[in-house]
């Protein structure tokens, strides 16, 4: 199906361990960002990326690590799990360039919730 | 600092009335866009308008308006009748960069029948 999908939906992990969650979307959209989505703070840009091998970072980037070697496919791994990296993770796109007054929906996947424990 | 502002943590309106969710922002940019998303229980993310620095017009779709005051830096949306199923999350963003849109803590709404 057309769209983003995440990969796992959720997941339980444990404080330490390496976690990657995916994010692949089928409309060859230049743009991908991946957030955060916690309690009080909305959601919070981790990191995003222009265009394939074109990666930078967000507002919260500590603890994460992303890369994009081709267009449809935007990893976040988390190198080492802390429980204050419990979150919902949602990853979105936009369709190309765009100023930043102009239209340009960003669409989101539907989530992944991650437990560390 | 924070960018976006949405004060009310929750609000509570009756169904078929009309209600107003605030968000101002703060930018020294003249060029931006405005958006407002739903969230549901499910959790996706459902865009709902968008406004643009330099429209002279309020942005409207369906039921949804967006009451904005750009000298006020207010971007409130304005929901029309409504209905049990806007009873969800709803987040004021806005986005100065194309890599950087900055979301608000947003709103729970609920419609009593």
């Amino acid at each position: 199906d057309a769209g983003i999908t995440q990969s796992p939906r959720y997941k339980i992990t444990e404080t330490g361990r390496q976690v990657t969650l995916m994010c692949h979307q089928t409309w060859s959209h230049s743009y991908m960002f991946w957030y955060r989505q916690d309690l009080g703070h909305g959601l919070r840009l981790i990191y995003y990326s222009a265009a394939a091998d074109i990666t930078d970072k967000g507002e919260v980037p500590d603890g994460y690590v992303v890369s994009r070697s081709k267009t449809e496919n935007f990893p976040l791994t988390l190198e080492s799990a802390t429980r204050s990296q419990t979150s919902v993770y949602f990853c979105a796109s936009i369709a190309g360039r765009t100023s930043s007054d102009s239209y340009n929906e960003q669409f989101f996947g539907p989530g992944t919730r991650l437990t560390v424990l | 600092a924070q960018k976006i502002t949405q004060t009310q943590p929750g609000m509570f309106v009756q169904e078929k009335e009309a209600v107003t969710l605030d968000c101002t922002y703060d930018t020294s940019d003249q060029s931006y866009g405005l958006f407002w998303y739903k969230q549901p229980s499910s959790g996706e993310m459902i865009f709902l308008i968008y406004q643009g620095s330099y429209d002279e017009q309020n942005a409207t779709e369906g039921r949804y308006s967006l009451n904005f005051q750009k000298a006020r830096k207010s971007a409130n949306l304005v929901i029309s009748a409504s209905q049990l199923g806007d009873s969800a999350m709803y987040f004021c963003a806005m986005r100065e960069k194309v890599n950087d849109m900055r979301f608000g803590a947003g709103t729970r709404l609920t419609v009593k029948p």
